[in-house]
């Protein structure tokens, strides 16, 4: 079953902004994870939140974890072009089984 | 340290034939896993190794695929026949604890 839904599905933004996505799951977790995707290409882990930590932050990414809303966010800031990818959450559904969801498609114009 | 590596990266075959995709995973990692993203559509669960041993193969769609993972190394999936809805990415990924560190993933074209 679909554990992580990403919101929104498509994003496009200018280059220097800011994206914002979120992401909802159903069920209690241990970790979220985000990872990214860049066309034809694999996917790249970005950064692994715990289910007692709140925020966290790696270079220009910054997660949110709201475990009694179960649901995270996902800021990059000063957005490159290089950034334009598809992004996802994914969440340890059975121990180490990861559950994604369909992803925010990011488009950075410049 | 060497990733996650999957061979080919690409293939395209014809419908009815066989592929195998190849999954090395890091080196000491025992948990090892494959999915698959198809049609642009959310990323699924097929199947956990821990170390030779199937822990978890939910998320096969059908007895057209078949993994193994001789001696607790390498993994290989293999479709046969394909079918054009098989087409897609194929991610293989590995862990030891928290943190799962996926392949490059294959593309596979069924025509």
């Amino acid at each position: 079953s679909q554990q992580g839904e990403e919101d929104p599905q498509a994003l496009s933004i200018q280059e220097g902004e800011n994206a914002t996505m979120n992401c909802s799951y159903k069920t209690s977790i241990n970790n979220l994870q985000w990872y990214r995707q860049n066309s034809g290409r694999g996917l790249v882990h970005l950064i692994l939140i715990r289910s007692n930590e709140r925020e966290k932050h790696s270079g220009r990414l910054r997660v949110t974890l709201d475990t009694s809303k179960k649901s995270s966010s996902l800021l990059i800031t000063a957005s490159r072009a290089a950034d334009t990818a598809s992004y996802f959450c994914a969440t340890d559904e059975d121990d180490y089984k990861l559950s994604f969801g369909a992803g925010t498609t990011v488009t950075v114009r410049a | 340290e060497a990733g996650v590596t999957q061979f080919p990266s690409h293939s395209v075959i014809e419908k009815g034939q066989t592929v195998t995709l190849r999954c090395d995973p890091i080196s000491g990692h025992d948990n090892l896993y494959w999915y698959r993203r198809v049609m642009g559509k959310e990323i699924k669960f097929l199947l956990h190794f821990v170390k030779e041993s199937k822990q978890d193969e939910s998320g096969m769609p059908n007895n057209r695929f078949l993994a193994e993972r001789t001696g607790g190394t390498y993994s290989t999936l293999k479709v046969q026949p394909a079918e054009l809805e098989d087409s897609g990415v194929y991610f293989c990924a590995s862990s030891q604890y928290r943190e799962t560190v996926f392949g490059q993933g294959t593309r596979l074209t069924v025509v």
